[in-house]
């Protein structure tokens, strides 16, 4: 069965970097886009970009100049990166896959991302 | 940017048939997706491409379109539907995904 399986919760302090990991198994890992969406607490969620298996990305314009999406193909892991982190970027980040045509059909488990002094 | 709409709240009785609407003007060119989330849990998608229904999802659950608005129904309303609901689709390009603001149902 497909799984999505993110890294856990982090705390960083503004002006820092995070990085979030989604392993997936149960499909082949190559076929399938990934998205990555986030939800501030309280909040609705919000796209942030897709990145294919070999690398290639959109990135929702807001996020443009600070987000970097990756793969590692090796371990079927995806990444993002998010960086010059401020309060407004605590949220929970999810990781959706594509399937072709049918957009954020599986979903990871969520990692929490707070950002504090 | 581009943004859909949808109301922020909808309330039905049990056994009574809710419907959620989401209107943006890309609609008639891009698919629409239905998703439901329960309180700290990861969004469920619920209808596919405007109408489908993706498997294990009850049949009360339908979606429709026309024009720039799409619906989701949901038919004979049960307490275990009260959650939030969120439509996302693509911009006019298809290359940018957006969601509405969400909609909480409450079942009375």
């Amino acid at each position: 069965q497909v799984q999505l399986v993110q890294s856990g919760a982090e705390v960083k302090k503004p002006g820092a970097s995070v990085k979030v990991s989604c392993k997936a198994s149960g499909y082949t890992f190559t076929n399938h886009y990934m998205h990555w969406v986030r939800q501030a607490p309280g909040q609705g969620l919000e796209w942030m970009g897709i990145v294919n298996p070999s690398g290639g990305t959109t990135y929702a314009q807001k996020f443009q100049g600070r987000i970097t999406m990756t793969t590692d193909t090796s371990t079927s892991t995806f990444y993002m990166e998010l960086s010059s982190l401020r309060s407004e970027d605590t949220a929970v980040y999810y990781c959706a896959r594509d399937a072709s045509g049918v957009d954020f059909d599986y979903w990871g488990q969520g990692s929490l991302v707070t950002v504090s002094p | 940017s581009y943004e859909l709409t949808q109301p922020p709240s909808v309330s039905v009785s049990p056994g009574q048939t809710a419907r959620i609407t989401c209107s943006g003007h890309a609609l008639p060119k891009q698919y629409a997706f239905w998703f439901q989330q329960r309180p700290g849990q990861a969004p469920v998608l619920v209808i596919y491409k405007d109408t489908e229904r993706p498997s294990g999802i009850p049949e009360r659950f339908s979606g429709s379109s026309s024009g720039t608005t799409v619906t989701l129904t949901i038919s004979g309303v049960q307490a275990e539907d009260e959650a939030d609901y969120y439509c996302q689709s693509g911009d006019s390009t298809g290359a940018y995904r957006v969601f509405g603001g969400g909609t909480h149902l409450t079942v009375l």
